[in-house]
């Protein structure tokens, strides 16, 4: 069946403007993560979703980025404001449950502020 | 302490060598270890995950060794083939859904 699908792919933005990301979750799975890769480095944890609440907004670096989910299916990230240091790979991935089920990740959204 | 710490950040072994990629915790709690493969331009794709209750899991050429008293774990590929040539990320997770990831190790496998 389908995976996890991210768009854009890419998104060149300036310094200053909002974007948003978006995940569609494989179908049927409740939980759904954000992370961020920057360059060289591990996987950092964003936000979590059970359905449609987000239990966990603890990993969000700043107010300047927001997340939501809705019908317990697609996901978008939005960063208002956008700085250079946001430049980075957004990754989204989703389980069939919280827990240790396996989390399946999407392509990830390439983020560049120029 | 709810770092993972990863090792080396980049391995380069010959064709049919053993390719070992270490990962130390200091979370106690942590009782589930991932380790995942990603390709460039790809998400990362669960590789094998082991529980603390085993000291050793192996899939194929992947072998999971796992050292609850230093906790640290490892990942071994053996007979490691040109394809393999990914970033392998080690994870700790600790009953819940947050994973904990290393920084990656960039393998590079030679013909």
């Amino acid at each position: 069946g389908a995976g996890v699908s991210q768009s854009p792919s890419n998104k060149v933005t300036e310094k200053g403007k909002d974007v948003e990301l978006r995940c569609d979750p494989i179908s049927g799975h409740t939980a759904l993560y954000w992370y961020r890769q920057s360059l060289g480095q591990g996987l950092e944890f964003l936000i979590y979703f059970q359905g449609n609440s987000a239990p966990d907004k603890s990993g969000l670096p700043s107010d300047r980025f927001s997340a939501e989910r809705t019908g317990g299916s697609v996901s978008t990230l939005t960063i208002q404001r956008t700085q250079q240091e946001d430049s980075a790979v957004y990754l989204c991935a989703s389980s069939s449950d919280m827990g240790r089920d396996e989390q399946y990740f999407g392509p990830g959204t390439r983020l560049t502020v120029t | 302490q709810q770092q993972v710490k990863q090792s080396p950040q980049s391995l380069i072994v010959q064709k049919g060598g053993i390719s070992i990629i270490n990962c130390a915790y200091e979370n106690t709690a942590f009782d589930y270890f991932p380790w995942y493969q990603q390709f460039p331009g790809k998400g990362p794709a669960l590789l094998i995950a082991i529980r603390p209750d085993v000291s050793e899991k192996k899939e194929g050429r992947f072998t999971i060794s796992f050292n609850k008293s230093a906790k640290q774990f490892s990942l071994h590929i053996m007979d490691s083939q040109p394809g393999d040539s990914a970033t392998y990320f080690c994870a700790a997770c600790s009953g819940t859904y947050k994973y904990i990831f290393g920084t990656g190790t960039r393998l590079k496998v030679l013909a």
